[in-house]
């Protein structure tokens, strides 16, 4: 069973860069077919779909922070992160990462979630 | 961009049946999935692909899609139910979630 692990500041300043980690263990982040993704929550909110990364490094992310989001991945590491540029208080949020596999059209695992701040 | 629209909440009674929509353009061409989060938790799978259930989701938990229009059905619905519910769906290369509805049993 793949378990996923977000990491990374709770805590970032206004107009700084964001930045966590998603760590895959009990299955290698190469599998056939996956793709891993962001996914963020503000609290009481609906969900939000960040973008994803394949393994052999395409990408795709929300039209709608497209232009500060970069998702990579390190297979050496069994890791995917996310960068996330200019941050407003409008980033605060719980952020989850998340597998999803082609065919399946779904995120069938996700893990816990980590909350970041976004304050001076 | 694609929207994908929900109730916010829909209440149902122990036992009974609850049924939650999802609406968006077309969405019958696309595969829709349906999440469960309940509070403190991440996100759970309860149907994908319209209506394929995971393993270890109970089978009271269906799915249907069809013209605009996705539903989520829970037949014999349990206290354990109650959680927030979203649907989600591919455009393109652009994931995109419903923005939830609150099932309430009681």
């Amino acid at each position: 069973q793949v378990q996923l692990q977000e990491s990374g500041p709770g805590l970032v300043k206004p107009s700084q860069t964001l930045s966590l980690t998603c760590t895959v263990s009990g299955g290698s982040i190469s599998g056939d077919s996956y793709y891993w993704s962001w996914i963020r929550q503000p609290a009481g909110k609906g969900l939000e779909w960040i973008g994803r990364v394949y393994t052999i490094g395409s990408t795709s992310y929300n039209p709608s922070l497209k232009s500060r989001v970069t998702i990579s991945v390190d297979t050496s590491r069994n890791q995917f992160s996310l960068k996330l540029t200019s941050v407003t208080a409008a980033d605060t949020a719980l952020y989850y990462c998340a597998r999803g596999r082609d065919g399946y059209n779904s995120f069938d695992s996700w893990g816990q979630g980590t909350l970041v701040t976004v304050s001076s | 961009s694609y929207e994908l629209t929900q109730p916010p909440s829909v209440s149902v009674s122990p036992g009974q049946t609850a049924s939650i929509t999802c609406s968006g353009d077309k969405l019958g061409d696309k595969y829709a999935s349906w999440y469960q989060q309940k509070p403190g938790q991440s996100p759970l799978l309860v149907i994908s692909q319209d209506k394929k259930r995971p393993s270890g989701i109970p089978e009271r938990f269906s799915g249907s899609n069809s013209g605009n229009t996705a539903t989520l059905t829970i037949s014999g619905t349990q206290a354990t139910d109650e959680a927030d519910y979203y649907c989600q769906a591919w455009d393109s290369t652009t994931a995109v979630f419903g923005g939830g509805t609150k099932l309430t049993v009681l």
